[in-house]
This record gives C-alpha cells, structure tokens and sequence, in this order.
C-alpha cells in the first residue's frame, strides 16, 4: 500500500483558499486518492476522491498532477467551521478494502 | 436511516475486565470496519469484515476479537483490557461493490484503568 506523506499543521484565516498538499511517491496504477475530514470527537467523513487531473465537489477540489505521485486538496474560502485534521489515503478501492490513516494535517482557521 | 451507531458512547473499566463494543449500519453494506485512534493520531485498523461471515485481521488485532453477526452488525470484544487499549473506537461500513467511502460511527470513549 503507498504511504502519504503531509503537513502536520496549517493556519489560515476565514475567506482564504487553503491548500493541503499529500505526497505519495509509490502510489500504483490502480490506487485512487481519497481525502477525510474530522472534527473532534467525531468519526472521519468522506470529502473528495479523485484518480487523475482535477475533481471538483460542493465542499472541495482535488488537484492530481500526471505523474500522480502528489495530490493537493483546494479548500475554496475557508470559515471557522473548516477546523479540522484532513487525512489523504491512497488505495486500490477494492470492495472490503481498509483504509490507512497517518497522522492528518491540522488546519486551524481564525477570524 | 440512522447510518452508523454505537453503542456504549463511553465506558470505563478495569485492568482485567472484559467488554463489547456494538455497531450497527443501516445503509446494508456489505464491509464493516473496526478502527482505534490515540491522541495525536490517525486512525490504525483493528479487524474487518469485508462480507457476512468473513473477518480479518487489521494493523493491531492483538487483544480483540470480532463477531459479524449478521450484515448490519459488527460487534469487538475485549477480552482482558489493558490500560494500553485506552482509546477512542470507530465504527465504520461501506457498500461491497467499487464505491470506496467510508461512513464512519460517532465513536467510543474507553478508559481502562
């Protein structure tokens, strides 16, 4: 399985545009990127999955160059209640597959 | 649709004791997960099931056990708890074909004394 490498923490300030880079070197033909978003004392929910170029959802953009080896997650004019740890796995999406979470990166969002 | 639950949302024990952790999905799907996050952590695999009836073992699976008891339910036991089991515990299910998300339950605060 690809391991991923992130920043452990970032700040920004409401109405910014955040962007959370997730390294991936050994990412294989078939792995997807999927990126988790968790408040505290909540489980993780689901933001963005993507496999190549751009993905764009109402919460998120995902942003996959071609070599695939990186991803970054674009959150658009973030707000207070964007404060969270964002997790990037990398997998084969295969039915019954387990996730593997590293550490997230902690964005913290101020007025 | 309550989607993920569990049960007990905090429990306290002793060195020694044993427990279950409960989850039920009600979105039928076919994997359920069983997750543990320490403080200043990601979440580590426990156990899975990818279908009824079919349990694997995760990243730390000493010290549990599961029981698929039917589709909506996925239940872990402790056996002997051990102050290093203290942790939060998630819950989670996805549906057996090529989607990929993960819905998660709110979690179980344990404390083992």
């Amino acid at each position: 399985l690809a391991k991923t490498t992130q920043p452990i923490s970032m700040d920004s300030y409401e109405g910014q545009e955040v962007n959370i880079t997730c390294s991936h070197n050994n990412i294989a033909t078939n792995d997807y990127i999927t990126w988790y978003q968790q408040f505290p004392s909540q489980g993780p929910r689901f933001i963005i999955q993507g496999y190549k170029t751009k993905v764009t959802n109402e919460v998120a953009s995902l942003f996959i160059p071609a070599d695939r080896k990186s991803s970054t997650l674009s959150l658009p004019r973030v707000s207070l209640s964007d404060t969270a740890v964002y997790y990037c796995l990398v997998d084969n999406n295969q039915a019954g597959t387990a996730l593997i979470f590293g550490k997230g990166t902690t964005l913290s969002v101020s007025s | 649709n309550a989607g993920v639950t569990q049960t007990p949302k905090f429990q306290v024990l002793k060195t020694g004791q044993s427990m279950t952790l409960q989850c039920a999905q009600d979105m039928n799907h076919n994997s359920m997960y069983w997750y543990r996050q320490d403080p200043g952590m990601g979440l580590r695999l426990i156990y899975y099931s990818a279908s009824e009836g079919t349990t694997d073992k995760g990243e730390v699976p000493n010290g549990y056990n599961v029981s698929r008891l039917n589709k909506r339910e996925f239940s872990l036991r402790l056996e002997s708890a051990a102050p290093s089991q203290t942790s939060v515990y998630f819950c989670a299910s996805n549906s057996g074909g090529a989607s990929y998300e993960q819905y998660f339950g709110p979690g179980t605060r344990l404390t083992v004394t």
